[in-house]
């Protein structure tokens, strides 16, 4: 069981590029979600999703775009990536039920020079 | 506006001296508060979940605890592998969003 897969763990990135990353989980979670984090400012939402064909914006959407097609996958896609987009990502998931607990890939370290 | 603030910021620790991490809270309505245990160039792992006030749990060396404003995170006789971030997390009600303090870093050292 290989729970929430994240690819790459690295990358870097010149400023205007775009990339996907890509999360993925094996434990049928209807709730999807993207964080970043940031020293000294914790884990910040980005866009989350309750179910496939259902995304929404968290608190730092700008600049990230999401899509969920089927209930394993949630990409999170940098349009044109500048250097505050420099950070770690992590996705998690959870099942459906309120107040159950988020389950976290080991993330995606992004440098944008 | 819905907050987490964790203290302290970091914790150094002998072998067996145990302690606390607090984590407090403003939430309209609690849905659940989460701690979680995050090495380095790890995703965060699930630790626990409360529920309501009075409420405790316990696993090995952790207990936390939970009252209407703050839980705590004790440690008891920690030994050098419970060095890591501690993070505390809120959800409030009617939302599916969590809301993170800063975390703890521990570190315990022989």
């Amino acid at each position: 069981n290989a729970g929430v897969t994240q690819t790459p763990k690295f990358q870097v990135l010149k400023t205007g590029q775009s990339m996907t990353l890509q999360c993925a989980q094996d434990m049928n979670h209807e709730y999807m979600s993207w964080y970043r984090q940031d020293p000294g400012m914790g884990l910040r939402l980005i866009h989350y999703s309750v179910g496939a064909g259902i995304t929404d914006q968290g608190e730092v959407p700008n600049g990230y775009n999401v899509s969920r097609s089927t209930t394993e996958d949630f990409p999170l896609r940098l349009l044109s990536a500048a250097p505050s987009q420099t950070s770690v990502y992590f996705c998690a998931s959870r099942s459906g039920t309120g107040g159950s607990p988020l389950h976290f890939g080991n993330g995606t370290r992004l440098t944008v020079t | 506006e819905d907050q987490v603030t964790q203290s302290p910021e970091a914790l150094r620790l002998q072998e067996g001296e145990s302690s606390s991490l607090n984590c407090s809270y403003t939430v309209s309505g609690l849905r659940g508060l989460f701690w979680y245990r995050q090495d380095p160039g790890k995703g965060p792992e699930f630790l626990f979940t409360l529920y309501s006030a009075g409420e405790e749990k316990e696993k090995e060396r952790l207990k936390a605890t939970l009252t209407k404003k703050e839980s705590f995170l004790h440690i008891t006789a920690p030994k050098p592998e419970d060095s890591a971030t501690y993070l505390c997390a809120v959800q409030a009600q009617g939302t599916d969003k969590l809301i993170f303090g800063t975390g703890t870093r521990l570190q315990v050292f022989p």
